[in-house]
């Protein structure tokens, strides 16, 4: 069973400050994706890494996927009150067809 | 709305009812995964179908729980003789194609509460 593990579990900062999130896991994934779910809502998708060393950039969130395509890291600047949710990470066993969810990191930002 | 449907938005059931959770894929996708997902976590793999047939269902109880994806209409989730331990918000995801990229959409989701 491939396992990602995310931390951290919850984090609570004031608006404007920084942060990084990270989603580790001792196997190789085809791809990771990034995902931000609300309360009462879906997951919804933010972006996808495929390439090892990687990096994506989405307005003031960047996401890099690690050289050996195991562990991936979301760094948002500059965060804001509606950056607030829970941030999941999945990775892709192609083999398999079916994507490994993280457990999330639950991200509070105060004004 | 082209994305993906999910009713029951919410659904009330006494323990020992059945449960039918649907879900329609987004348009053109013939892949369909339902994930339960629990307060604060993160969403735990279910079952992965195609149309009419079971794919992967290693995330299924072996009990009680079923799933289908028949040619024509929605997926559905089935509970039977739900217990409190079933309540769970329940997202159904579709995927164009197998072993792309492994981008989900996700619907809303159904939340079960069994009284």
């Amino acid at each position: 069973t491939q396992l990602l593990e995310q931390s951290p579990q919850f984090l609570s900062i004031q608006e404007g400050e920084n942060l990084t999130v990270y989603c580790n896991s001792s196997s190789v994934f085809s791809s990771l994706q990034w995902y931000r779910q609300e309360p009462g809502e879906g997951p919804v998708l933010l972006v996808t890494v495929v390439t090892g060393g990687e990096v994506k950039k989405l307005k003031r969130l960047t996401f890099q996927f690690g050289d050996a395509r195991k562990d991936s890291s979301l760094h948002i600047t500059a965060a804001q009150p509606g950056d607030t949710g829970l941030y999941l990470c999945a990775g892709l066993n192609t083999n398999a067809g079916k994507s490994t969810f993280g457990d999330g990191t639950t991200l509070t930002v105060k004004p | 709305n082209a994305g993906v449907m999910q009713n029951p938005r919410h659904l009330v059931r006494r323990r020992g009812q059945e449960a039918r959770l649907r879900c329609s894929p987004m348009k053109g996708h013939s892949h369909v995964y339902w994930y339960r997902q629990l307060p604060e976590e993160g969403l735990k793999f279910m079952v992965y179908l195609q149309k009419e047939n079971i794919i992967d269902e290693s995330g299924m109880p072996k009990e009680r729980f079923s799933a289908e994806f028949p040619k024509e209409g929605p997926s559905i989730l089935r509970i039977q003789q739900v217990v409190r331990g079933d309540s769970a918000a329940y997202f159904c995801a579709s995927s164009p194609l197998r072993g792309t990229t492994g981008e989900l959409f996700f619907g809303e989701g159904s939340r079960l509460t069994v009284l």
